[in-house]
């Protein structure tokens, strides 16, 4: 059975930092393309990141682009997100996504879910 | 543009069939994936590529594509098939991964 465990989350003040976690099982992940997308309260999805199997290759929604940081730990089978400058517009659930194939190609296991409010 | 669209809200009698679609230039060289969520719960892929269902999703969900337009089809809709709806691609240069707004659905 696949699992994405997330942590991480919680309550940080504006222009704070915050790092999530992902520890995986259940597939290979050295092989599997991976994401985070978040979702603020009463809204829909947005894609926030993505990093290729090797982590040679990282995509940034603009939005977070130059504050957030995706990375990989292949020998823990666990994804990163460091989130840096918070403000409240990045106040959403952030969940770790599995992609299906190739990067960006469709996203076929999804993470529980981390709350992460930026509030003063 | 790199967006897709999505109308906000659909209803389907219970047993009857529905299309929801989504727009978007993206479409007309790249696929879409559709995801379902239910209040309180993650996202779940019901299709993927041209007409691809995961392992576990029910054969009335379908897919097709016309032009920059892709629709997710449920063919007898059930009580459970209740929920917002996500169309995802990507952008022209791939480097984005981009969703539309959602469709809330609801069957009556």
């Amino acid at each position: 059975e696949i699992q994405l465990l997330q942590s991480g989350g919680g309550f940080v003040q504006p222009g704070k930092s915050l790092r999530l976690s992902c520890v995986t099982s259940g597939f290979d992940f050295h092989a599997s393309a991976m994401n985070w997308v978040r979702q603020a309260p009463g809204q829909g999805l947005e894609w926030v990141a993505g990093i290729s199997v090797t982590g040679a290759k990282t995509l940034y929604a603009d939005s977070v682009k130059g504050r957030f940081i995706i990375s990989r730990d292949n020998s823990e089978d666990t994804l990163y997100l460091q989130m840096n400058s918070l403000g409240a517009e990045d106040t959403a659930l952030y969940y770790c996504v599995k992609d299906g194939y190739n990067l960006g190609d469709f996203l076929d296991h999804w993470g529980q879910g981390v709350l992460v409010t930026v509030s003063s | 543009s790199s967006e897709v669209t999505q109308d906000p809200v659909v209803s389907v009698a219970l047993g009857q069939t529905v299309t929801i679609t989504c727009h978007g230039d993206i479409l007309t060289f790249s696929y879409a994936s559709w995801y379902l969520q239910k209040p309180g719960q993650a996202p779940v892929l019901v299709l993927y590529g041209y007409n691809n269902r995961p392992s576990g999703i029910p054969d009335r969900f379908s897919g097709s594509y016309s032009g920059n337009t892709a629709s997710l089809t449920i063919t007898g809709a059930q009580a459970e098939d209740e929920a917002v709806y996500y169309c995802q691609s990507r952008d022209f240069r791939a480097t984005h991964l981009v969703f539309g707004g959602g469709t809330k659905l609801t069957v009556l």
